[in-house]
Parts: C-alpha cells; sequence; structure tokens
C-alpha cells in the first residue's frame, strides 16, 4: 500500500468553525488530491497540486482552500463550515502517472 | 454534465459466476480508464487500467475491455468471490500533464455466497 495517512479520520464540528485536513505522504509523489465522496456522487474533486506551492482547483472547490508547503503534506481547509460540506473526504497521490493511490479517509461532520 | 457514467447503482452475483460491471463515457477526450474498488470505510483502492489504444487489459480474475466506438468499458470478475463485494467506480482521463480523474457514482457489487 502506497504510505498515504489522513489526519483526523474522524472530526465533527459546528457550522462556521474553521477546519483542516491534513494529507501526509511517504512515498515522495509529485502529485496530490482532494476528493469528496457523497452518496449518489461518487467521487469529485475539489483541489490538486503539481508540486510545492502548486495548487489548482477542481469540480468542487468553492468553500475549500489548500496550500502544499511541503513534498509529503497538502492540506484542506474549509474556512467557515457549512453542514454541505458533511463528506468523506480522500487524499489521493499520483507519481507522474494515472493510477492514483487513496487515503483511508476523513469522515467530517458539522453540525 | 456527467461525463463518467455508471447506470446500475448495483449488480447481485452468485459466488463462481461472471460479474459484469459497466461504464459509459461521454468525452471523446478520455484517453485512459481506470477501475476502483472500495471497501466501507477504507480509501479506493486500484484494480486495473486500460489505455485507449488497447481494447482489453487483463489482471488476473479481472479484465477491463473497452470500445471506443461505443465509448463504453466493462469489467469482468471472473470467478465472483465474496470479497469481491464492494463498490466499483469507474474513471477517465484526458491526459496533459495533472493526470486528473473523473469518476463514475459507482456500482456496488455484491457476491452472493
Amino acid at each position: 500500500d502506497a504510505g498515504i495517512t489522513q489526519s483526523p479520520r474522524h472530526k465533527v464540528t459546528e457550522t462556521g468553525t474553521p477546519v483542516t485536513l491534513r494529507c501526509h505522504q511517504t512515498e515522495n509523489h509529485r502529485y496530490m488530491y482532494w476528493y469528496r465522496q457523497d452518496p449518489g456522487h461518487g467521487l469529485r474533486l475539489i483541489h490538486y497540486s503539481y508540486g510545492v506551492k502548486d495548487t489548482d482547483k477542481g469540480e468542487v472547490s468553492d468553500g475549500y482552500s489548500v496550500s502544499r508547503s511541503k513534498t509529503e503534506d497538502f492540506l484542506l481547509t474549509l474556512e467557515s463550515a457549512t453542514s454541505s460540506q458533511t463528506s468523506v473526504y480522500f487524499c489521493a497521490i499520483s507519481r507522474d502517472r494515472r493510477e492514483q493511490y487513496f487515503g483511508p479517509g476523513t469522515r467530517l461532520t458539522v453540525t | 454534465d456527467q461525463q463518467v457514467k455508471q447506470n446500475s447503482p448495483s449488480l447481485s452475483v452468485q459466488e463462481g459466476r461472471i460479474s459484469i460491471l459497466n461504464c459509459d463515457y461521454t468525452n471523446s477526450m478520455f484517453d485512459y480508464f481506470l477501475w476502483y474498488k472500495k471497501y466501507p470505510a477504507e480509501g479506493p483502492t486500484f484494480l486495473i487500467s486500460i489505455s485507449s489504444i488497447k481494447d482489453k487489459n487483463e489482471d488476473g480474475r479481472f479484465t477491463v475491455f473497452l470500445n471506443k466506438s461505443a465509448k463504453h468499458l466493462s469489467l469482468h470478475i471472473v470467478p465472483s468471490q465474496p470479497g469481491d463485494s464492494a463498490v466499483y467506480f469507474c474513471a477517465a482521463s484526458t491526459g496533459g500533464s495533472n493526470y486528473k480523474l473523473t469518476f463514475g457514482k459507482g456500482t456496488l457489487l455484491t457476491v452472493n455466497p
């Protein structure tokens, strides 16, 4: 298995609070991605990174920001969490190939 | 606009029989296709892929077929085992340098003993 960890694995937060999810890899892969998985929607790309400090938006980026200051860490921030951001969040990594390898996920509940 | 479609939300098969999962796509720029398997409370796991220059790729019990003219691909699992019970996602890529994937909504496969 690719060395990807996500933290926290579970989080409950209140509407309006900021939340940061962390993805950490030990594979030294260049590309990193954040997805959310919701019933009836499959996996949807939020943001991705193609190098340190190089990031871009995916299809559902509104309300989210990301940062990548080191190769191994990719942070996803919800500046002001809303109930519509209750979801399971997955980080993925890729090394110059089409195949992406996923972390175990973070279940976020916004009350 | 859904570019990758998995029209069957669920599929149930008997152990030992063939499972066929289907996927359709609309974007003719897709040139690489992947299948992922996902168990509950775990991240998706890469299963098998196929480039658009091929029409078949096989890995053990898993075979992916690509029909470019119909914009259709399928995953065959033979023989099916109870441990194959999971959600299967189809994904596609247009290439370029960012390797972004577009996923279907998934099909829940249940293999009955």
